[in-house]
């Protein structure tokens, strides 16, 4: 099994909070780990990606950080949220092989209010 | 750089009749391309893929792509239309020179009335 568990599924947060959410991967080693935003049902942007433990790119300048611990652990993270960060995060592998399709988990919908 | 076009932000077809969801793309390189579909409040679930060989690819659930070089596109299509079918489909593409980014199309809400 190559399952994407995310958490929390739900989060309402006020303006000014702090956030963390968090992606584990299982049965695979060193994947690709990418955090999409999907805003109102639509298009997806990529925010980061990561190809191992420590190593982020940042695709969009934003007011969001990632972390990655550990080979298995993506992190998603503010330190104080605005309104527009409200949307459903995605957190998706890829394997190393450039023909590798993306895996997507669950998501996490955010509400800033 | 790569781009990836959904041409109908909409498609509504009877069930039964046969359906089409557009997209074309731009890469650089050797284009890798992909369907996923999601449903209300999930993540996207894979279909099918082209890497290379037969410019027809089968997938999940009945859906099939043509990939056309000349007109890069890669139409997903499914010969007969379900109302579980119902939910927004996106296409992908990866460049063959630029290993890491998936690029996504806006997404296209299929509608399939009983």
């Amino acid at each position: 099994s190559q399952t994407i568990h995310q958490w929390p599924a739900t989060l309402v947060q006020p303006v000014g909070s702090p956030l963390s959410l968090e992606c584990t991967v299982e049965g695979t080693s060193n994947p690709n780990l990418y955090w999409y935003r999907q805003a109102a049902g639509r298009g997806l942007q990529l925010l980061f990606y990561s190809v191992g433990i420590g190593q982020i790119s940042s695709e969009v300048p934003q007011n969001l950080s990632a972390s990655r611990p550990q080979d298995r652990q993506f992190i998603l993270s503010s330190k104080k949220l605005l309104l527009s960060d409200s949307g459903f995060y995605l957190c998706a592998r890829s394997g190393t092989a450039i023909t590798g399709e993306l895996f997507f988990g669950e998501g996490s919908r955010l509400t800033v209010l | 750089a790569q781009s990836v076009a959904q041409p109908e932000d909409q498609v509504n077809v009877a069930e039964g009749n046969p359906l089409t969801v557009k997209c074309t793309y731009s890469v650089s390189g050797n284009p890798y391309l992909f369907w996923y579909v999601q449903y209300p409040n999930r993540g996207l679930q894979f279909l099918l893929k082209y890497i290379t060989g037969d410019n027809l690819v089968k997938g999940s659930y009945g859906f099939e792509a043509e990939f056309n070089k000349s007109q890069t596109s890669f139409h997903l299509k499914k010969p007969s239309a379900l109302v579980s079918d119902s939910a927004l489909y996106f296409c992908a593409v990866r460049d063959g020179n630029y290993g890491q980014n998936f690029v996504f199309g806006p997404g296209t809400r299929l509608s399939v009335l009983p």
